[in-house]
């Protein structure tokens, strides 16, 4: 059964970029049918979708944040990957890595998610 | 971007009860509706996609109905482990969106 598990720094500083790793395990992530990309859940608030890309590089992005993220797959080493530049305390959140479930690049929904992890933006 | 508002904020119901859920979209979003279920520290879990079609493995009390801006989770009779946050997110346009959230407490 496939599975995604985020991983990376808790703690980021305003200004500076935020990066995190989905690892992809029981499956594969060149698989067609499906977007690999990050939503998230600021405290006390619901979720926002941040961008989903395909192992072959179509990408989607949520247009108030698109001009800060990049959403990268390494096929390689069956992960993928989020950066959010410039980021301020707004930017506080748990990020959840996601499989979007697509037919012929047409969503259809979040199928498998990860558990998510807390990532706070403060000096 | 289409909104998705979610109906009660709250809904405090006793196991064996029927959960009825609402969401409603800004615009038509025909059936393009999925419904997903949250837990503190728990990987959501999909539940419904195209407005009432269960995912894979999802108990026949969970059921989904609607079409246009008006949408419905119903749980029919609430077990212990129902008890969480429930989301609708549309897939008719990007960007995907998702509602705010209703939250079934005992």
């Amino acid at each position: 059964q496939l599975q995604l598990q985020e991983s990376g720094p808790g703690l980021v500083k305003p200004s500076e970029t935020l990066s995190l790793t989905c690892t992809v395990s029981g499956g594969s992530i060149s698989s067609s049918g499906y977007f690999w990309g990050w939503i998230r859940q600021p405290p006390g608030r619901g979720l926002e979708w941040i961008g989903s890309m395909s192992y072959t590089g179509t990408s989607f992005y949520y247009p108030s944040l698109k001009s800060r993220v990049t959403i990268s797959v390494d096929a390689s080493k069956n992960q993928f990957s989020l950066e959010l530049s410039s980021v301020t305390a707004a930017d506080t959140a748990v990020y959840h890595c996601a499989r979007l479930w697509v037919v012929t690049d047409i969503p259809i929904a979040f199928d498998i998610w990860g558990q998510g992890t807390m990532v706070t933006v403060s000096s | 971007e289409i909104v998705l508002t979610q109906s009660p904020a709250t809904l405090s119901l006793s196991p064996g009860e029927r959960a009825t859920l609402s969401c409603r979209a800004s615009q038509s979003i025909s059936n393009y509706l999925a419904w997903y279920q949250l837990k503190p520290g728990q990987a959501p879990r999909f539940l419904i996609y195209d407005a009432s079609n269960r995912a894979t493995g999802i108990p026949a009390r969970f059921s989904g109905s609607g079409s246009g801006t008006d949408f419905t989770l119903t749980i029919s009779s609430l077990e212990p482990d129902d008890f969480a946050v429930y989301y609708c997110q549309q897939r008719h346009s990007w960007p995907l969106t998702f509602g705010g959230g209703t939250k079934v407490e005992i």
